[in-house]
């Protein structure tokens, strides 16, 4: 199985700044990865997918670069709808696996 | 629009059995792989199961892999998770998401199952 760690687990980030996520496969996934964000009782959404092409509706400040195992999502100025939890996943391999979150946070 | 609405979640003993239900609407249901995915409370994601598009093939995560059966129904537009034997670490919130091109595009709200004594 493809272990998908993300670091760090939390971040506390002030509105306007700008925010960097990573995500480590433990094998190679291309650029079959994607992140949702998910808000306290609601469903993921999907963000990103193909590793850097995001998703209907999200907005330009959401970012992605990487492929193979290393990849980074970056929100360029943070707004206040922004903070949540965001989890990377794969798609490369089954079984499909997610990261276990980062949690962006009002610092 | 696009919409999963999933059922079924309830309060269960453990090794008792429990069926869930995923409605899906405004697409064309027949032509998507679905997945079931899974969030114990307070934890993150995990991926439970998927079924191809036409049924004819199913993947399951290793912590439900024996017990759990998804399947499907095209000409109701309706997804299943049959799930056997539960035990407590089952107990989440279930979505239905649906799947293009590997990513997960359309989720559902979820359903609770708590499995409790």
């Amino acid at each position: 199985e493809i272990v998908m760690t993300q670091s760090p687990a939390t971040l506390s980030v002030s509105p306007g700044e700008r925010a960097t996520l990573s995500c480590t496969a433990s094998q190679s996934v291309s650029s079959n990865l994607a992140w949702y964000q998910q808000k306290p009782g609601q469903a993921p959404r999907l963000l990103i997918y193909g590793a850097s092409t995001r998703a209907t509706g999200i907005p330009a400040r959401f970012s992605c670069s990487g492929s193979g195992t290393e990849f980074t999502l970056t929100i360029s100025s943070l707004q206040s709808e922004d903070f949540a939890v965001y989890y990377c996943q794969q798609y490369s391999a089954w079984p499909r696996t997610f990261g276990q979150g980062t949690k962006v946070e009002i610092k | 629009q696009e919409q999963l609405v999933e059922s079924g979640g309830n309060v269960v003993q453990p090794g008792r059995s429990l069926r869930l239900s995923c409605a899906a609407s405004g697409f064309k249901f027949g032509n998507y792989g679905m997945h079931w995915v899974r969030q114990a409370p307070g934890q993150g994601l995990e991926w439970a199961a998927v079924i191809w598009y036409d049924g004819s093939n199913a993947y399951y995560g290793d912590s439900v892999k024996g017990r759990f059966t998804i399947s499907r129904d095209n000409s109701k537009s309706l997804l299943y998770l049959e799930m056997n034997t539960l035990r407590v670490e089952d107990s989440a919130v279930y979505y239905c998401t649906r799947e293009h091109y590997g990513r997960m595009d359309v989720w559902g709200q979820g359903t609770t199952v708590t499995v409790s004594s």
